[in-house]
């Protein structure tokens, strides 16, 4: 089942300017994170926030976390050609007790197009 | 070394046929992971592997059998697929036991399969 619902699905932007997305999820969770995916690759992790933070930075990415609401923002900051990719978040939804290891449940994701 | 590597990049296969993907990593992780992603969708897990021992299977069809023969591999055996299983099979690792903030996937460039 799709936990995580990217918002919007598509998103085309001039470079040097500031992009957003948001992600909406269902169940409790342990923490957040978001996934960069260039072309049809593997994934890259860029940032996780834990359930108890609600903002957090790393480099020209801010990551936000209402928990009240299931939600999390992702803001790329002057926006460069190599940020042309899919963004993915990602929550893990505890299948296992104890704090095993667990599969991530990805959102539907954002294409992000920066326009030299 | 954050590196997964997954083997072959491309395979095209009857629906006949018997191969396998190949998956390694030498980050000294103790989790592994399968994926399955279709195009322009978001990966969806397939299994998770915890200390060499199959701890998650999301009802994944009896074609697609995994193993791990020791803490750095992990292989998929595809046997009697179907044309509907072409997609990216996407392969992870990650720490196996975490509290807040280890459950951190390291992806491979996975292995795009072709079922004819």
């Amino acid at each position: 089942s799709q936990q995580g619902e990217e918002d919007p699905q598509a998103l085309s932007i001039q470079e040097g300017e500031n992009a957003t997305m948001n992600c909406s999820y269902k169940t409790s969770i342990n923490n957040l994170q978001w996934y960069r995916q260039n072309s049809g690759r593997g994934l890259v992790h860029l940032i996780l926030i834990r359930s108890n933070e609600r903002e957090k930075h790393s480099g020209r990415l801010r990551v936000t976390l209402d928990t009240s609401k299931k939600s999390s923002s992702l803001l790329i900051t002057a926006s460069r050609a190599a940020d042309t990719a899919s963004y993915f978040c990602a929550t893990d939804q505890k299948r296992l007790s104890g704090g095993g290891a667990d599969g991530l449940t990805f959102g539907k994701g954002t294409h992000l197009i920066i326009q030299p | 070394d954050t590196e997964v590597t997954q083997t072959p990049k491309h395979l095209v296969m009857g629906m006949t046929n018997k191969k396998s993907l190949k998956c390694e990593q030498h980050m000294g992780h103790r989790a592994m992971y399968w994926y399955k992603q279709k195009a322009k969708k978001p990966p969806e897990l397939m299994f998770v592997y915890s200390y060499e021992k199959l701890s998650i299977n999301e009802s994944v069809p009896s074609r697609f059998s995994p193993e791990c023969p020791n803490s750095s591999l992990l292989n998929l055996h595809l046997h009697a697929l179907q044309p509907e299983d072409s997609a990216l099979y996407l392969c992870a690792s990650s720490q196996a036991l975490f509290g807040f903030g280890k459950n951190i996937q390291y992806f491979g460039a996975g292995t795009r399969l072709s079922v004819l």
